[in-house]
């Protein structure tokens, strides 16, 4: 089956530098990309999603990049503030489920 | 619209123990999940119910069972706890694309269950 792979585990940035965070799959055959953020006991939420017909979407201060030949897609965060600190997961479409993976933690230094 | 809602939001069992976690979305959602999270291993999927009336195990399926009442319904049942079914239990609901394929899930507030 589907197998996704998060790095780093743990990312510390400064408030307003850029945060960049970077998964690989290992099933040619996803589609479907899309990226949760989960405040600490909070439930997940979607924040962006790509779909492998499209190589990057935008959405504020948030973008996605996909490459197929390579098997990975990334999460960019630009002008980081306190409030983007949270676990940031990725996902991919697998045959009968999405796959996650084992999450991001992003902490944000005011 | 609540959107998904599960109860209870905390369990504390001891090992042997049964019992049921509820889940309900109003979204009119076709589909539904139950995922366990653990730290350190992301979101692992249990069971998931592509339709009312269909149910299929995921990734962790063993020590539970799984119910789509209706449509709107998924519950999860644990026969016979053990501590290592000590998780946080996150339900979800999706809607299938037309021409197959994925959306967005939208997930529940989670159950955190203690096992002793």
């Amino acid at each position: 089956g589907e197998n996704v792979e998060q790095h780093p585990s743990t990312l510390s940035v400064q408030e307003g530098d850029s945060a960049v965070i970077k998964c690989t799959y290992s099933d040619s055959a996803s589609n479907y990309f899309p990226w949760y953020k989960q405040e600490l006991g909070k439930r997940p939420q979607l924040i962006i999603d790509i779909r492998s017909n499209v190589g990057e979407k935008k959405d504020q201060r948030i973008a996605v990049t996909l490459n197929k030949t390579a098997k990975h897609f990334s999460l960019h965060i630009t002008e980081t503030q306190p409030e983007d600190s949270a676990v940031y997961f990725c996902a991919a479409s697998g045959r009968n489920r999405l796959a996650f993976g084992k999450g991001n933690q992003v902490v944000v230094i005011p | 619209n609540a959107g998904v809602t599960q109860t209870p939001k905390f369990q504390v069992l001891k090992t042997g123990q049964s019992m049921t976690l509820q889940c309900a979305q109003d979204m009119n959602h076709n589909s539904m999940y139950w995922y366990r999270q653990d730290p350190g291993m992301g979101l692992r999927l249990i069971y998931y119910s592509a339709s009312e009336g269909t149910t299929d195990k995921g990734e962790v399926p063993n020590g539970y069972n799984v119910s789509r009442l209706n449509k709107r319904e998924f519950s999860l049942r644990l026969e016979s706890a053990a501590p290592s079914q000590t998780s946080v239990y996150f339900c979800a609901s999706s809607e299938p694309r037309l021409a197959g394929g994925y959306n967005e899930q939208f997930f529940g507030p989670g159950t955190r269950l203690t096992v002793l």
